[in-house]
């Protein structure tokens, strides 16, 4: 298995700014990933984080509004920038180990 | 794109069996069958995975059909605690990624 502590667990933030949220994995893994999940929609994935190079985004996501840090094996961050009311969702970081995944509990996130 | 299908939504009775259908027609011969559900307000967890023979653990069975174009997860004696949206994923093993789909949102009902 996999231990993933991802902070904070929510947040209230102004529209306009940004929010950073951590994730830290229990031991060395070579990509994490990066969910959206909207109210009452299933999980979107933003980007791929690989150590030691730039993040993988997928289609309708780009790096100047989620910026992701990928500075060692066991660490990553996504940063939600210029922050809307539509921003507002639950996002989730994610490991794979064993061809199986496992996932932090996730940041709530609202945009007033 | 996810390459299932499954049910928007599902009841079953507690303490029956549930029987959580998905289709997966035009999976490939090298793609794994995962199962993963996620709780209210958590985040997803793992099921059970298969490739093409049925499989079962502490949590769940799974059973593939012949051709491996649909698969069924039962959950043998549903508890309340069993309400959550359920995935079925279908990928390699190795992949390095995974693509939901909307998922069947599960009611155990008392």
């Amino acid at each position: 298995s996999a231990v993933i502590s991802q902070k904070p667990s929510r947040d209230i933030c102004q529209r306009g700014t940004s929010l950073t949220i951590q994730c830290q994995v229990d031991s060395q893994v070579t990509m994490m990933f990066w969910y959206r999940q909207q109210p009452g929609q299933s999980l979107t994935l933003i980007a791929t984080a690989n150590q030691g190079s730039e993040a993988t985004y997928e289609s309708g996501f780009v790096i100047d509004k989620f910026p992701i840090s990928r500075p060692n094996l066991t660490f990553s961050t996504l940063t939600v920038s210029n922050l809307s009311p539509e921003d507002s969702s639950i996002y989730l970081c994610s490991v794979l180990r064993g061809g199986e995944a496992f996932f932090g509990q996730g940041t709530r996130l609202t945009v007033v | 794109d996810a390459k299932t299908t499954q049910p928007t939504s599902m009841d079953c009775a507690e303490g029956r069996a549930a029987n959580l259908p998905c289709n997966h027609s035009t999976i490939s011969g090298n793609e794994y069958v995962y199962w993963y559900r996620q709780i209210h307000s958590q985040g997803p967890q793992y099921i059970i995975h298969g490739l093409k023979n049925n499989e079962t653990n502490e949590m769940a069975s799974l059973i593939i059909t012949e051709d491996r174009k649909s698969s069924t997860l039962i959950l043998p004696h549903a508890t309340l605690r069993d309400t959550a949206v359920y995935y079925c994923i279908v990928r390699p093993y190795s992949d390095d990624k995974i693509i939901f789909g909307k998922g069947t949102r599960l009611h155990i009902l008392p």
